[in-house]
């Protein structure tokens, strides 16, 4: 069975203090590695998709790399309006819809 | 580009009454999933389909759930005799083919 699992649930940062979001996953046949970051009330927003151990991409403050095993979500100088869940999810099988999601990290950071 | 549209964004039911959530995808979008989330847990997959098909039911519960995607007009979740454990937020999402997809605001169902 696929499984994505997340750390920490919750991490509290001060404001420019980098930090990493962990995702660990077994997912049969992987497909691609999803982050969403998810605001209270509100639908999950697409932020990256990797495809291979290795790959890295870059948004903003935001980047996120893969392995074999895990992804990292690396924040760089957080900002209050980074406060958010982040959720990680696996694609695997024949859609990239299809999604195992973990449980979420819900980050705040003070100001 | 309207992003994927769900409605309503809030649905009471009483147990055993019937709810009905829409959700129309992104234009050019044919692809739907719809994910169901319960208080206190992660996103969980519940359906797959494309235009007149179902693609991948392996999330619903096998009983009381059902959805459809007709050649016109939503995507359209239906649950039957709903029971206060049907109480959740439910999102669909679409995707132009095999893409990443993209989530709507989600429907708020609270059965009393």
């Amino acid at each position: 069975e696929d499984q994505v699992t997340q750390s920490p649930e919750a991490l509290r940062l001060q404001e420019g203090e980098s930090s990493s979001l962990n995702c660990s996953y077994t997912v049969s046949g992987l497909r691609g590695l999803f982050w969403y970051r998810q605001d209270p009330g509100k639908g999950p927003e697409f932020l990256f998709t990797l495809y291979s151990a290795g790959e890295e991409k870059e948004k903003e403050r935001l980047k996120a790399t893969l392995t074999k095993k895990e992804s990292f979500l690396h924040i760089t100088a957080p900002k209050p309006e980074d406060s958010a869940t982040y959720l990680c999810a696996g694609a695997g099988g024949t859609s990239y819809g299809k999604l195992t999601f973990g449980q979420g990290t819900i980050l705040t950071v003070h100001p | 580009n309207a992003g994927v549209m769900q409605n309503p964004r809030h649905l009471v039911r009483r147990r055993g009454q019937e709810a009905r959530l829409r959700c129309s995808p992104m234009k050019g979008h044919s692809h739907v999933y719809w994910y169901r989330q319960l208080p206190e847990e992660g996103l969980k997959f519940m359906v797959y389909l494309q235009k007149e098909n179902i693609i991948d039911e392996s999330g619903m519960p096998k009983e009381r759930f059902s959805a459809e995607f007709p050649k016109e007009g939503p995507s359209i979740l239906r649950i039957q005799q709903v029971v206060r454990g049907d109480s959740a937020a439910y999102f669909c999402a679409s995707s132009p083919k095999n893409t990443e997809a993209f989530f709507g605001q989600g429907t708020r169902l609270t059965v009393v």
